[in-house]
């Protein structure tokens, strides 16, 4: 099956400018994810969706961080104005349904992306 | 709240060497548990994975045992090769619905 589609797989762009990234997740996947990965640390979930409804976005800065999923596929992670500290490996992940394809334990497997990096300078 | 803690790296092995990468975690449960590895230049990828106390995850001569009564799920290897070499990432569910939760990765160098 493909993987999940990420582009670009690269930007550079100076404070303050906005910058798009796109994310196709694998199909029939359900839960679709974007993290943020800085350099040296864990990834960290900026926003999960379930279809194309949010189901957790507590550590997405709002003020100048959106994502969307329009009709449940793919997704949009925009930033607007971006700081210096933006700068970051941002992945997008997806998973199936719970119930469909699960184990036993409901915990269904993610699925990244090769990452988009994106330095602000 | 919900976290991963893994040993600091880099972790720097000659080849065949025995690997061990600790991972804990603190818990409301019994959440899954994951070891997710990032070779350079790629993206993360499933290594292994348990779901339950006592499950051992394996795979590619990598293995991990849940520990409920330590809250671990210590990586090993028996003989790293230097293609092992990569970023290792322990990971939980928990905080939410089928959200991963990661530490802040270990970076294993191997050398001939």
């Amino acid at each position: 099956e493909a993987g999940v589609a990420q582009s670009p797989r690269y930007k550079i762009i100076e404070k303050r400018q906005s910058v798009a990234f796109w994310c196709n997740p694998i199909s029939g996947h359900a839960t679709l994810y974007w993290y943020q990965q800085i350099l040296g640390q864990g990834p960290k979930l900026l926003i999960q969706f379930q279809n194309n409804g949010v189901v957790d976005d507590s550590q997405l800065p709002k003020d100048r961080f959106s994502a969307e999923r329009l009709k449940g596929v793919d997704s949009t992670l925009k930033i607007q104005p971006a700081k210096l500290e933006d700068s970051a490996v941002y992945l997008c992940a997806s998973s199936p349904p719970l119930g469909r394809g699960a184990p036993a334990s409901g915990a269904n497997v993610l699925t990244f992306g090769a990452g988009s990096r994106l330095t602000v300078l | 709240g919900d976290s991963v803690t893994q040993m600091e790296g880099p972790v720097t092995l000659s080849e065949e060497a025995f690997l061990t990468i600790n991972c804990t975690y603190t818990a409301t449960g019994y959440p899954s548990l994951f070891w997710y590895v990032q070779y350079p230049g790629e993206g993360l990828q499933l290594l292994l994975k348990a779901t339950k106390a006592d499950d051992k995850g394996s795979n590619k001569g990598f293995e991990a045992t849940y520990r409920k009564e330590t809250t671990s799920f210590h990586l090993e290897k028996g003989s790293v090769q230097v293609s092992d070499s990569a970023v290792y990432f322990c990971a939980r569910m928990g905080g939410g619905y089928n959200k991963l939760i990661f530490g802040a990765g270990t970076r294993l160098a191997v050398h001939p």
